[in-house]
């Protein structure tokens, strides 16, 4: 069974500054998606970015990156800049790309505040 | 386009009551999902569909039902309501084959006392 680990309930990091969230996960799947969630106190799920497992470059979306190592099964995310505006739980999931199988997995999150 | 929406938002039960969460999709996605956010936790997935007529448990399915008769809609059905179901349940859907990504209802906060 594919797990997902987020080894780190909570984090805080200053304003305008950069941040890097944690995740592992196990599989023995080759093909595969892997997200960042992000859930803002609303409570809805916001996909902040998202990584195809076949690609090589590590996927970017304005001041979200990714550093996607696949063989150590590791996917963390870079936030730079921090905005106030990025205070949230952060999720990491999995999904295997097609089949009856293919649901999202996700790691227990972890709570990022912002100092001013 | 409404995406994901589900009903209602909050609700209070009494131990013992049943109750069905509703969930409709306008964007023609084949696989549906109930997951369940515990406080302080990730999600869990209850059950899931790929389709119309087509249903299966996740990780904690164990008090829950479903069906799914149409495409757009997967309600989920909680029989004889325990103070272990108080929890966030979210609703999504997905087109797995285009994008991967689930998008998801804004939740609905259920409390059995």
């Amino acid at each position: 069974a594919q797990t997902v680990t987020q080894s780190q309930p909570e984090m805080s990091v200053q304003e305008a500054e950069t941040v890097t969230l944690s995740c592992t996960y196990d599989t023995s799947e080759s093909d595969y998606y892997l997200f960042w969630y992000k859930q803002p106190p609303s409570r809805q799920m916001i996909l902040v970015i998202r990584q195809e497992a076949y690609k090589q470059q590590n996927a970017t979306e304005n001041r979200f990156s990714v550093n996607f190592q696949k063989a150590a099964k590791s996917f963390s995310l870079k936030i730079s800049d921090s905005q106030l505006g990025d205070a949230a739980m952060y999720f990491c999931a999995y999904r295997t790309y097609t089949g009856a199988n293919s649901k999202l997995t996700f790691g227990k999150g972890i709570t990022l505040s912002v100092r001013p | 386009n409404a995406g994901v929406t589900q009903t209602p938002k909050f609700r209070i039960l009494k131990i013992g009551q049943s109750m069905t969460l509703q969930c409709t999709q306008d964007m023609n996605h084949n696989y549906m999902y109930w997951y369940r956010q515990d406080p302080g936790m990730g999600l869990k997935l209850i059950y899931y569909s790929v389709g119309a007529g087509i249903t299966d448990k996740g990780e904690v399915p164990n008090g829950y039902n479903v069906s799914r008769s149409t495409t757009e809609d997967f309600p989920l059905r909680l029989e004889l309501a325990a103070p272990s179901q108080t929890s966030v349940y979210f609703c999504a859907s997905s087109y797995p084959e285009v994008t991967g990504e689930l998008f998801f209802g804004e939740g609905s906060r259920l409390t059995v006392l």
